[in-house]
This record gives structure tokens, sequence and C-alpha cells, in this order.
């Protein structure tokens, strides 16, 4: 699996847009890019994910670059209760390949 | 929303005692999955299974058990908890082909504390 760079933390004011970054030099042809979130203590929650094109679903959207190199993550008005830690992941897709997961983007949206 | 429920939501229990965490899907999912996650830290992945009867362990050592008897259930054993398996649980199931193959759905967590 190709290996992902996410800022460590991130700040955003509430009702703005928050951009999550993530860079994947090395992904491949077949890998998809995955966006999960965490928030204190719960489960992880699945976003979104994407091949080439950028996807757009009642949560959020991204954003890949035309090589593929890098992606972001939009939600479009952030709320408080998206402050959470945020994984990109990079893998092959279908249940037969396994997520990995990073340290992630902590997310704190300010009043 | 997805439909996986882990119990019990907390434990604590003293050192030497066998335990088991349970985890439960209605999905019909045939992937289901266990991570465990320190406070502050990475998830990583302890067990996973493909179906019944099949279960293979993860990327990170882990000295519980699991088993998949039914497809809806993926219980996580340890036979005799020692302060070191202190840490949160997380199960989670797929299914799918393609992209949508990695989207995994997760439970609560269990807290475990052990004394």
């Amino acid at each position: 699996d190709a290996k992902t760079t996410q800022p460590t933390s991130m700040d955003c004011a509430e009702g703005r847009a928050a951009n999550l970054p993530c860079n994947h030099s090395t992904i491949s042809g077949n890998e998809y890019v995955y966006w999960y979130r965490q928030i204190h203590s719960q489960g992880p929650q699945y976003i979104i994910h994407g091949l080439k094109n950028n996807e757009t679903n009642e949560m959020a959207s991204l954003i890949i670059t035309e090589d593929r190199k890098s992606s972001t993550l939009i939600l479009p008005h952030a709320t408080l209760r998206d402050t959470a830690v945020y994984y990109c992941i990079v893998t092959r897709g279908g249940s037969n390949y396994k997520l990995t997961f990073g340290k992630g983007t902590l997310l704190t949206v300010n009043p | 929303e997805a439909d996986i429920y882990q119990t019990p939501r907390y434990l604590v229990i003293g050192t030497g005692k066998k335990i088991t965490l349970e985890c439960s899907q209605t999905m019909g999912h045939d992937k289901m999955y266990w991570y465990q996650q320190d406070p502050g830290m990475e998830l990583h992945l302890i067990h996973y299974s493909y179906g019944v009867n099949s279960t293979e362990k993860g990327d990170l050592s882990s000295e519980s058990t699991v088993s998949r008897i039914r497809t809806e259930h993926f219980p996580l054993t340890l036979e005799s908890a020692r302060p070191s398996h202190t840490s949160q649980y997380l199960c989670a199931s797929s299914d799918g082909s393609g992209g949508r193959g990695n989207i995994q759905y997760f439970g609560a967590g269990t807290r475990l504390s052990v004394l």
C-alpha cells in the first residue's frame, strides 16, 4: 500500500470550509483513496473514497489531483461536531485488502 | 447507519481473568475485523475473518484469540488478562467489491482495563 502524509493538526472556524490535504506520491494505478474520521473515543467512520475522479456525497467532497499524488477532503460547512481525527488511507479496492490507519490529522473546529 | 454492536462498552477486570469481548453485526457482512487502539495512538489490526470458520492474525501480534462460527458474530477472547492488555478494542465489518470493499463499519468499541 502507498504511504500517506497528512498534517498533524489543523484548525477551522465553524461554518467555514475545512480542507484537509493528503499526499500519496507513491500511489499505484489500482489503489483507491479512502477517508475516515474518528471522533474522540468512538469507532472510525467512513466518509468517502475515490479512484481518479472527484467525488461528493452528503458528508464531504474528495478532490484528487490529476497525477493522483495528492488529494483534499473538503467539509463544506464545518460544525463543532466535525472535530475529529481524519485518516487518509490508500489501498487497493476490495475487502481482501486491509486498511492501515496512520496518525491522521486532528481537525479542531472552533466556534 | 451501520448495525454493528460491541459489548461491554467498558470492562474493568483483575489480572488472570478470562474475558470475551462480543461483536455482532446484522448486515450479513462476510468480512469482520478486530482493531486495538491505545489512548491517543494509532489503530492496529489484530484479527480478521473473511467468513465463517475463517480467521487470520492481523498486523499487530496479540495474545487474544477469535472465532467465527456464525456470520454475524465475531467474539474476541483473552484467556488470562494482564495489565498490558489494557486498551480499546474496536470491531468492524465490511462487504462489497472494488472500491466499496474497503468501506468498514465500526462498532463503538470496548474499553478494557486490567488491574
